[in-house]
């Protein structure tokens, strides 16, 4: 059963860059057929896509974040990872990376249990 | 870019109630549409895909149905721990961009 865990610093100084690695245990990140995706959620909101990896380092970004994100993969490791640069207090959310599922529905499952990242001086 | 909305944005409900939860979309998404449970501080958890199918673990008294722009998951009697916040999704473009709905909290009554 493939599961996913994030993890990077919980604090980062506004302007600086946002950086997060999802581990995945169970299963292999090159074993295809799976693109790799981020999400956020900001303080008692709604989810906001923030972009999807494949294996081979093919990615896609939300436009609306896409001049300040960067999602690359290291399968060695079987982890990948975001960076959202020049962040602001409104980057202040919890992250969750997910495993994306491209079929009749495109859906995200299963989710990592979400890391909280506040920007802040 | 395809706007989504649910109603009703929250609602009380019993025990053994049957709720509907609606969400519509701005543009037609065929059958691109997905339904998520979230529980307070925990991620959300896929429960319904293709609008219609019902991911694998999930009880049977949770049902999508819909295509087009309007769709409805349903939960045929209301079990505790079913109170939570449901969230749809889409993702009809190509290259696809994903967004969610703005969640129908349901709460006790």
């Amino acid at each position: 059963q493939v599961q996913l865990q994030e993890s990077g610093p919980g604090l980062v100084k506004p302007s600086q860059t946002l950086s997060l690695t999802c581990t995945v245990s169970g299963g292999s990140i090159s074993s295809g057929g799976y693109y790799w995706s981020w999400i956020r959620q900001h303080p008692g909101k709604g989810l906001e896509w923030i972009g999807y990896i494949y294996y081979s380092g093919s990615t896609y970004y939300n436009p609306s974040l896409k001049s300040r994100v960067t999602i690359s993969v290291d399968t060695s490791k079987n982890q990948f990872s975001l960076k959202l640069s020049s962040v602001t207090a409104a980057d202040t959310a919890v992250y969750y990376c997910a495993r994306l599922w491209f079929g009749e529905g495109n859906w995200f499952d299963p989710w990592g249990q979400g890391t909280l990242v506040t920007v802040s001086s | 870019d395809i706007q989504m909305t649910q109603s009703p944005s929250s609602l009380s409900a019993s025990v053994g109630d049957r709720v509907t939860i609606t969400c519509r979309a701005s543009q037609s998404i065929s059958s691109y549409l997905n339904w998520y449970q979230q529980k307070p501080g925990k991620a959300p958890k896929l429960l319904i895909y293709a609008a219609s199918s019902l991911q694998s673990g999930v009880p049977s008294r949770f049902s999508g149905s819909g295509s087009g722009t309007d769709f409805t998951l349903t939960i045929s009697s209301l079990q505790p721990e079913d109170f939570a916040t449901y969230y749809c999704q889409q993702s009809y473009s190509t290259p696809p961009i994903f967004t969610f709905g703005p969640g129908t909290k349901v709460d006790i009554k």
